[in-house]
């Protein structure tokens, strides 16, 4: 049982250029969500998806996509890489809302320069 | 405003005794859930206590309990006897779960905490 994965661990990109990160959960959770992390703060939420084929936006989703294909698997782009997208992202997945507890994915460090 | 509040960036404990990590929140639900998740150096995110708006006791999770104090809208963590594992930032977050966000998570900025030998 290997919970919630990210694909890459890290990734460095030049400004302009696009990048997909995966992230896969085997629980069957209906819920997924893509957080940012940055120093000194929490977890900012950019995108969650509430089941297949649903996606909507978070706190701070300027420049990033996602799609939610498959139940398993969520996805997040960045069509066009900036500097300000430098940062720790975390994807999460949990059963459903309310007492449910998200369960984390490892995190993917991304610099863009 | 912030709707999670950490007001300690940093905190210090000696091994073995316990230490409280303070978080204030503000929301204008009647119902919402109140999270801590541990985030040691390695990066991941470890959920460790839930304590739900209408629960009547204040969760306990092993060493760790949270000091729900709905009245000032605080939810501090305590962990009593403190390990040198326990060093990590901490992080408080809730869910508003009456509101349309019902499905997200709010974080505060992060408590870290070095326990000492």
């Amino acid at each position: 049982n290997a919970g919630v994965t990210q694909t890459p661990k890290f990734r460095v990109l030049k400004t302009g250029q696009s990048m997909t990160l995966l992230c896969a959960q085997d629980m069957n959770h209906e819920y997924m969500y893509w957080y940012r992390q940055d120093p000194g703060m929490g977890l900012r939420l950019i995108h969650y998806s509430v089941g297949e084929g649903t996606t909507a936006k978070g706190e701070v989703p300027d420049g990033y996509n996602v799609s939610r294909l498959k139940k398993q698997n969520f996805l997040l782009g960045l069509e066009s890489a900036a500097p300000s997208q430098t940062s720790v992202y975390f994807c999460a997945s949990s059963y459903g809302a309310g007492r449910s507890e998200q369960y984390f994915g490892p995190g993917t460090r991304l610099t863009v320069t | 405003a912030q709707k999670i509040t950490q007001t300690q960036p940093g905190m210090f404990v000696q091994e073995k005794e316990a230490v409280t990590l303070d978080c204030t929140y503000d929301t204008s639900d009647q119902s919402y859930g109140l999270f801590w998740y541990k985030q040691p150096s390695s990066g991941e995110m470890i959920f460790l206590i839930y304590q739900g708006s209408y629960d009547e006791q204040n969760a306990t999770e092993g060493r760790y309990s949270l000091n729900f104090q709905k009245a000032r809208k605080s939810a501090n963590l305590v962990i009593s006897a403190s390990q040198l594992g326990d060093s990590a930032m901490y992080f408080c977050a809730m869910r508003e779960i009456s509101s349309g966000s019902a499905r997200q998570l709010t974080f505060g900025s992060g408590t870290q905490l070095t326990v000492l030998p």
